[in-house]
């Protein structure tokens, strides 16, 4: 059994602040890691994934996530938010031997609130 | 349309009542998931279909639920004798193949009352 802890359920910040959205999980089997985000009135989009390899990755907008293997986590984080970045962000994780990475676990969301 | 399609948006029903979910993948996605969102929670997995067949079911609550995906595209999501806690927004979401990305809708929001 896995489970995803977002140990923030609501984030306020000014633009251009930078910002951290923290992610853990728990598995006893290695785990594929990703972030989705949901902008409001809108479904769930893939933000970044992380499947193997360098354990940095980067979005198309900036954001960028590490996986960390010891302290079992996987941080969001972006050096200077906009206005649009306001949206609630989801952590996931995907067992690495299951049937499909499409069934993932989910953390309980973080609300991310930019502030002009 | 592009994008993973749910009807209705919005459904009300009655204790008690039956309701089906409906969900339009992506032309040519293999695979698709069910997944729940109850208020300030993360989506919870209900179940995944690879084509006709339900490859895992295992987040199914009870014998309440039931899924099916006839033709390998569009599937149900078929909720019976509904109760109060089943009030939830259901997503669904599809996937080229098992190891691609999921895209998901923008979900059925059910009111139980």
């Amino acid at each position: 059994a896995q489970s995803v802890t977002q140990l923030d359920s609501q984030v306020p910040v000014f633009e251009e602040a930078p910002v951290e959205l923290r992610c853990n999980y728990s598995s006893s089997v290695s785990v594929y890691l990703f972030w989705y985000v949901q902008y409001p009135n809108q479904g769930l989009q893939l933000l970044l994934k992380y499947l193997s390899g360098s354990t940095l990755v980067e979005s198309i907008n900036g954001f960028e996530a590490e996986f960390n293997k010891s302290q079992t986590s996987f941080h969001l984080r972006k050096p200077s938010v906009h206005i649009s970045d306001t949206a609630e962000y989801f952590c996931a994780v995907s067992d690495l031997g299951g049937t499909s990475y499409g069934k993932l676990t989910f953390g309980q969301g973080t609300i991310l609130t930019v502030h002009p | 349309g592009a994008g993973v399609s749910q009807t209705p948006s919005n459904k009300v029903t009655e204790k008690g009542k039956y309701v089906e979910l409906r969900c339009d993948p992506i032309s040519g996605h293999t695979a698709l998931y069910w997944y729940r969102q109850s208020l300030g929670q993360g989506p919870e997995f209900l179940i995944y279909f690879q084509g006709t067949g339900a490859a895992d079911d295992s987040g199914l609550p009870n014998d309440r639920f039931f899924a099916v995906r006839p033709e390998g595209s569009v599937s149900t999501l078929k909720i019976q004798r509904t109760e109060r806690g089943d009030s939830a927004v259901y997503l669904c979401a599809s996937s080229f193949q098992w190891n691609t990305e999921a895209f998901f809708g923008q979900g059925t929001r059910l009111t139980v009352v």
